[in-house]
């Protein structure tokens, strides 16, 4: 069965600095990936997603993630965060083939000081 | 598309009411899940329909849980007797082909209280 850890709980930038949050799975092949984010008293929304291919994920609101097979990781990266960046991150890793059903990391929270 | 709506958005019951949340998905998505979020466990899958039929419901935490899909478009979960402990927000997501679709929609989430 697939895992995915979030390592940082919390993380906090100021507003036009980098940010990168980061992700491992452990699956036994390439997993798919996903990257969603959570708004305060909202649903999850999808980031991007990596099936395969170019291992270098362009998604909205300017996020990127690096599919990383040697290091069992999907990290997030935005070159320039925005106050209204500030939100819950997760990470989620599902089986091909599998039942369908991904495993979702406990997330990280973002903060974003001005 | 309205997206995946849930209702009601908050409610707040007394212990060992039933509690019935609701779900409409988004119109042709073949599959639809609940979820569970809290802060202690992070985010759950409590079960998940493929064409109405519930494929997977082993994340149901007791025989208090009940989720029935009648057609495509209404999904609900019924929890009966509640308690305290099932405080939570109950999320609905739906995808078309499941993950291999590219993801999940999902609803803006009940947040339920049990007092």
């Amino acid at each position: 069965a697939q895992s995915v850890t979030q390592p940082d709980i919390h993380i906090t930038v100021s507003e036009g600095a980098s940010l990168e949050l980061r992700c491992n799975y452990s699956y036994g092949a390439t997993p798919y990936l996903f990257w969603y984010v959570q708004s305060p008293g909202q649903g999850l929304q999808l980031l991007l997603k990596y099936f395969s291919g170019d291992t270098l994920v362009q998604g909205i609101k300017g996020f990127e993630a690096e599919f990383k097979r040697s290091q069992s990781s999907f990290n997030l990266r935005k070159p320039s965060v925005h106050w209204s960046d500030a939100a819950e991150y997760f990470c989620a890793v599902g089986a091909p083939g599998g039942s369908y059903i991904p495993t979702f990391g406990r997330g990280t929270s973002l903060i974003v000081h001005p | 598309d309205a997206g995946v709506i849930q209702s009601p958005r908050h409610e707040v019951t007394e212990m060992g009411q039933e509690v019935t949340l609701r779900c409409k998905p988004i119109s042709g998505h073949d599959y639809l899940f609940w979820y569970r979020q809290t802060m202690m466990r992070g985010l759950e899958l409590l079960i998940y329909f493929n064409n109405n039929v519930p494929i997977d419901d082993s994340g149901m935490p007791e025989d208090r849980f009940s989720a029935k899909m009648p057609n495509a478009s209404f999904s609900t979960l019924k929890i009966q007797p509640s308690e305290p402990r099932d405080s939570a927000v109950y999320f609905c997501a739906s995808s078309l082909g499941g993950i291999q679709g590219g993801g999940y929609t999902f609803g803006s989430g009940t947040r339920l209280t049990v007092v």
